[in-house]
């Protein structure tokens, strides 16, 4: 599986948009990118997936560059309960799943 | 509708002491899996099971035993407790280990401390 790299952390302001970039530059054709987040110390929450097209739900949208070597999730108006860890993780297709986290952004939402 | 649920939520043991944390879903999830995490480590996985009667090993398996009888149930087995296993365990499913498939479901979490 391809490793990520995320900033340990990032601040935004309540309302604003937070847009929290991932470097994925080893990636190969088969495998997608996942996000997840964890509030407090609770168990980690998925948020979006996906593998070319830039994606979107009603947590947040997932914009994908077009080498795919890195992503961005962006909350488009954060609260403060949107802190929490995120994790930008991708996963190999070829294996029934041997999913990696590592350490995330630590996302602070302020007033 | 209850999800993954882990217990106990909360254990103390002794150096030594062996336990089991259990770790049931119903979602009829193909998938299952455990997970610890220690303060700035992120999450680790210990062992997965991509199915009833197959189990496999992750990136910290050593201390730690699995089973997977049933569907629904997975428990994590301490055979001898230590302090380096301090930790929060966190079980999780999916309906199946492919990615595009659907999401990890996670528990709440089982904080151990090993005195």
């Amino acid at each position: 599986d391809a490793k990520t790299t995320q900033p340990p952390s990032m601040d935004c302001a309540e309302g604003r948009a937070a847009n929290l970039p991932c470097n994925h530059s080893t990636i190969s054709g088969n495998e997608y990118v996942y996000w997840y987040r964890q509030i407090h110390s609770q168990g980690p929450q998925y948020i979006i997936h996906g593998l070319k097209n830039n994606e979107t739900n009603e947590m947040a949208s997932l914009i994908i560059t077009e080498d795919r070597k890195s992503s961005t999730l962006i909350l488009p108006h954060a609260t403060l309960r949107d802190t929490a860890v995120y994790y930008c993780i991708v996963r190999n297709t070829g294996t029934a799943s041997k999913l990696t986290f590592g350490t995330g952004t630590r996302l602070q939402v302020t007033l | 509708n209850a999800g993954v649920t882990q217990t106990p939520k909360f254990q103390v043991l002794k150096t030594g002491q062996s336990m089991t944390l259990q770790c049931a879903q119903d979602m009829n999830h193909e998938y299952m899996s455990w997970y610890r995490q220690d303060p700035g480590m992120g999450l680790r996985l210990i062992h997965y099971s991509v199915g009833a009667g197959i189990t496999d090993q992750g990136e910290v398996p050593n201390g730690y035993n699995v089973s997977r009888s049933t569907t629904e149930d997975f428990p994590l087995r301490l055979l001898s407790a230590a302090p380096s296993q301090t930790s929060v365990y966190f079980c999780a499913s999916s309906y199946s280990g492919l990615p595009g498939t659907g999401e990890l479901f996670f528990g709440e979490g089982s904080r151990l401390t090993v005195l």
